[in-house]
């Protein structure tokens, strides 16, 4: 499968503990996304890389929450002492820029649930 | 990025054509129209987008508006597996991401 990868795929944590989740883009994208859906609505953005380096940051994005993509393939996103309001799906998508046009291809998502 | 309006719900019987509706009456010059769907537990999808002319590919075509204030979404032979959220997006060039509505919920009638 060459689509874009996560996991886990489901999550359950207890308040206050960390988790990490793991995005693998599809090979030779330069652009990845991560986004949070909660139930009922769409996709909000939270942030995205260029390669590497981190371009912007959505105000959702707390200080409780950090993304990295060291090698400019695989990402994570890590939660630090989550909170019940940090249940959501996150989903992560690549893109490969050529122009003004770009399609970004979803993961499957990891649903994150908080007790 | 222009603000889009979709009806929450619609129903179609399969092998018919549907067509979904979209208005973005504040749309600016240099902002195209996108669509996305997500079908239940999966990631968005992309369909198709467009600036001026209508587009068609293997999955839809996109009729906009000559002023381009509103668009419709045309899945000519639905089937089952059409049925799935559909969101409109407006996003102009240069803006990485896409901001999603509540979409509308598609489901198809066999």
């Amino acid at each position: 499968d060459t689509g874009v990868s996560q996991n886990p795929r489901h999550k359950i944590t207890k308040r206050g503990q960390n988790v990490t989740f793991r995005c693998d883009p599809i090979s030779e994208h330069n652009r990845l996304y991560w986004y949070r859906q909660t139930l009922g609505q769409g996709p909000e953005f939270l942030t995205y890389f260029q390669n590497e380096a981190q371009l912007e940051k959505s105000r959702l994005l707390s200080d409780r929450f950090s993304a990295e993509r060291p090698k400019g393939s695989f990402s994570t996103l890590e939660i630090q002492r989550t909170e019940q309001g940090d249940s959501a799906m996150y989903l992560c998508a690549s893109s490969l820029v050529q122009g003004p046009n770009t399609e970004a291809f979803f993961g499957q998502g990891t649903r994150l649930t908080v007790v | 990025d222009a603000k889009t309006t979709q009806p929450p719900s619609m129903d179609c019987a399969e092998g018919r054509a549907a067509n979904l509706p979209c208005n973005h009456s504040t749309i600016s010059g240099n902002e195209y129209v996108y669509w996305y769907r997500q079908i239940h537990s999966q990631g968005p999808q992309y369909i198709i987008h467009g600036l001026k002319n209508n587009e068609t590919n293997e999955m839809a075509s996109l009729i906009i508006t000559e002023d381009r204030k509103s668009s419709t979404l045309i899945l000519p032979h639905a089937t089952l597996r059409d049925t799935a959220v559909y969101y409109c997006i407006v996003r102009y060039f240069g803006n990485e991401k896409l901001t999603f509505g509540t979409g509308t919920r598609l489901t198809i009638i066999p």
